[in-house]
């Protein structure tokens, strides 16, 4: 039972590379979501999708971009990558939100995104 | 948006004690969930309870959302129980969770 799975989980990028990461989950989940964490901090929302087709903004959308071309799949995108993008992401799927019991969401192992 | 706010932010426990976590929100929410992120940095659910209380082995939460707040108990502490233990909330009508930051959990030997 793989759940949420995110590719790859370490990478090292030199600034103005660019890179996607994938995250795919296998409980055929509307709403996926990419979180950032900082050392020390806890979860920045980037972006999310409602659905697929569908994506939007979250707190910290600047310089990523997203896609959702699958309901099972959600890709993060580094056009240019810099060094305040040096983080650990991490993707997460749930089944709805709003009030219905149950809406555990579900994260991923986590992507190490060192960026020099 | 709807703010979350944890305390205590660090807290060290001798194996065997009792202790408390509390998240504040800002808010109504319609969703709460606790998670533990282990030192791996793996996080794992712990309790999806946006009102009531619920139990799991050592663990217990509840969550009174008229007075908008959540507790999690952690009743003799392990070693294992070690980590970051962060809340989340996802306001009524909304469909962003936001995450609190976090409880540092140290439980030593």
């Amino acid at each position: 039972n793989a759940g949420v799975t995110q590719t790859p989980k370490f990478r090292v990028l030199k600034t103005g590379q660019s890179m996607t990461l994938l995250c795919a989950q296998d409980m055929n989940h509307e709403y996926m979501y990419w979180y950032r964490q900082d050392p020390g901090m806890g979860l920045r929302l980037i972006h999310y999708s409602v659905g697929e087709g569908t994506t939007a903004k979250g707190e910290v959308p600047d310089g990523y971009n997203v896609s959702r071309l699958k309901k099972q799949n959600f890709l993060l995108g580094l056009e240019s990558a810099a060094p305040s993008q040096t983080s650990v992401y991490f993707c997460a799927s749930s089944g709805a939100t709003g009030g219905y019991t149950g809406n555990t969401i579900y994260f991923g192992e986590g992507s190490w995104l060192t960026v020099v | 948006g709807i703010q979350v706010e944890q305390s205590p932010p660090d807290l060290i426990l001798q194996e065997g004690a009792n202790s408390t976590l509390r998240c504040n929100f800002s808010d109504s929410v319609n969703n709460l969930q606790w998670f533990h992120q282990n030192p791996w940095g793996q996080l794992i659910n712990l309790f999806y309870i946006p009102s009531g209380t619920k139990q799991n082995g050592r663990l217990s939460a509840t969550t009174v959302a008229t007075e908008r707040y959540s507790l999690l108990y952690i009743s003799s502490s392990q070693t294992t129980d070690s980590g970051v233990y962060f809340c989340a909330a996802l306001k009524a009508a909304g469909n962003k969770l936001t995450f609190g930051g976090g409880t540092r959990v140290l439980v030593k030997p």
